[in-house]
């Protein structure tokens, strides 16, 4: 059974741009999950996406958003990159919403310069 | 709103040996999870232990065990015999009735041959 997999592993942007990243989850588990994990704040709830909708979102701005796929494939897109945006991005995949076991991905890299 | 705090940002432990990491939260829900994970340079987040709240018998695996202290809202890890493939990042997690885990800061283990 393949794991969650997220793409692309490394990326780098400049500042203003924007940036697409994916996560596919386990195949079967219909929730993925998005956190943000900088040296500074530590993991931080990005948004959560179950059955295409999504169903909780974190303290963000408006330039972080995402989108589910009927195949449960979930992306996340960052526009006008800024500095501090550069972080690794972890997607979650879990079986059902508030599922206790959650399922985790390699991570996607962004360094924004 | 749930806090999660790993006062040990650093912690090192002789192979074979055993080791605890400590790990205090806050909530004031009555049902909840706790968990460990560990993230080795891989990225990859890796659940190593979860306790049930409701359940006072600390959870197990192998080399890891927990002591769940709910009245002191405490959950450390121990790990025995520890060995150089523990080498990693390990979180501290809870997660409630909501969509989200709440992670602590992370306490790096050096394992030393």
């Amino acid at each position: 059974k393949a794991g969650v997999t997220q793409t692309p592993r490394y990326l780098i942007k400049t500042r203003g741009q924007q940036v697409t990243l994916s996560c596919s989850p386990i195949s079967g588990h219909r929730s993925v999950s998005w956190y943000q994990q900088t040296p500074g704040q530590g993991l931080q709830f990005l948004f959560e996406y179950f059955s295409e909708t999504q169903r909780n979102k974190g303290n963000f701005p408006g330039r972080f958003s995402g989108r589910q796929f009927s195949n449960s494939r979930s992306e996340m897109n960052v526009s006008t990159l800024e500095l501090g945006d550069s972080a690794l991005y972890l997607c979650a995949s879990s079986i059902l919403s508030g599922s206790t076991e959650a399922f985790f991905g390699q991570g996607t890299r962004l360094t924004v310069v | 709103a749930q806090t999660v705090t790993q006062s040990q940002p650093e912690m090192s432990v002789q192979e074979a040996e055993t080791v605890t990491l400590s790990c205090t939260y806050d909530t004031s829900e009555s049902d909840y999870y706790l968990f460990w994970y560990k993230q080795p340079p891989s990225r990859q987040m890796i659940l190593v232990i979860r306790q049930e709240a409701y359940k006072q018998q600390n959870a197990t695996e192998n080399r890891f065990s927990v002591n769940f202290q709910k009245a002191a809202k405490s959950f450390s890890l121990k790990i025995s015999d520890s060995q150089l493939g523990d080498a990693a990042m390990y979180f501290c997690a809870y997660k409630g009735t909501g969509n989200q885990f709440y992670f602590g800061t992370g306490t790096s283990l050096t394992v030393i041959p």
